[in-house]
């Protein structure tokens, strides 16, 4: 079975600083791996996904990740943040890369405050 | 060209009623995928279904709860006599096909309350 832990749930920063939103994994098979933004009171918005390749994966926003497999990482950051950043983000595994679903496994989510 | 469609948003029923969410998936998606999100938690996988029949329910309750996706229609995940636990955020999401590490696109979510 696959876990995913998000280590902070709340992040309080300051309106052009920089963030770093922290996920570690789980697995013990090769895993596909997301980030998933969700605003007040509405869906997941996909940020960006690691499938292969460049262990860096740049995404929408302004946001990018590395994946670590060492580490069984896969961090979030964006060097300078918008009050509009302020909103929840979902790290999420995908068991099963050779078919079978893109059943998702979410952990626990991080509240991203930007402040003024 | 429309998003995962769902409906009700919003949703109250009081305890022992039933409820009925609906999801339209993406044009052209054929496969289905239901979650729950409980107050303060990540969202949970419930149930994967394809055109008339269910491939994964692990994630669902053996009781009370049941997913459809007929072959003309919206998927259905119904809640029969609902208790105050039921209450949560339940998202729709769908992809084109599986495999290869496919995108899959949420809906903007049901929430439902039971008083």
């Amino acid at each position: 079975a696959q876990s995913v832990t998000q280590l902070d749930s709340q992040v309080p920063v300051f309106e052009e600083a920089p963030v770093e939103l922290r996920c570690n994994y789980s697995s013990s098979v090769s895993v596909y791996l997301f980030w998933y933004v969700q605003y007040p009171n509405q869906g997941l918005q996909l940020l960006l996904k690691y499938l292969s390749g460049s262990t860096l994966v740049k995404g929408i926003n302004g946001f990018e990740a590395e994946f670590n497999k060492s580490q069984t990482s896969f961090h979030l950051r964006k060097p300078s943040v918008h009050i509009s950043d302020t909103a929840e983000y979902f790290c999420a595994v995908s068991p099963s890369p050779q078919g079978g679903s893109e059943k998702l496994v979410f952990g626990k989510g991080t509240k991203l405050t930007v402040n003024p | 060209n429309a998003g995962v469609m769902q409906n009700p948003r919003h949703l109250v029923r009081r305890r022992g009623q039933e409820a009925r969410l609906r999801c339209s998936p993406m044009k052209g998606h054929s496969h289905v995928y239901w979650y729950r999100q409980l107050p303060e938690e990540g969202l949970k996988f419930m149930v994967y279904l394809q055109k008339e029949n269910i491939i994964d329910e692990s994630g669902m309750p053996k009781e009370r709860f049941s997913a459809e996706f007929p072959k003309e229609g919206p998927s259905i995940l119904r809640i029969q006599q609902v208790v105050r636990g039921d209450s949560a955020a339940y998202f729709c999401a769908s992809s084109p096909n599986i495999g290869g590490g496919n995108t899959i696109y949420f809906g903007e979510g049901s929430w439902l309350t039971v008083v």
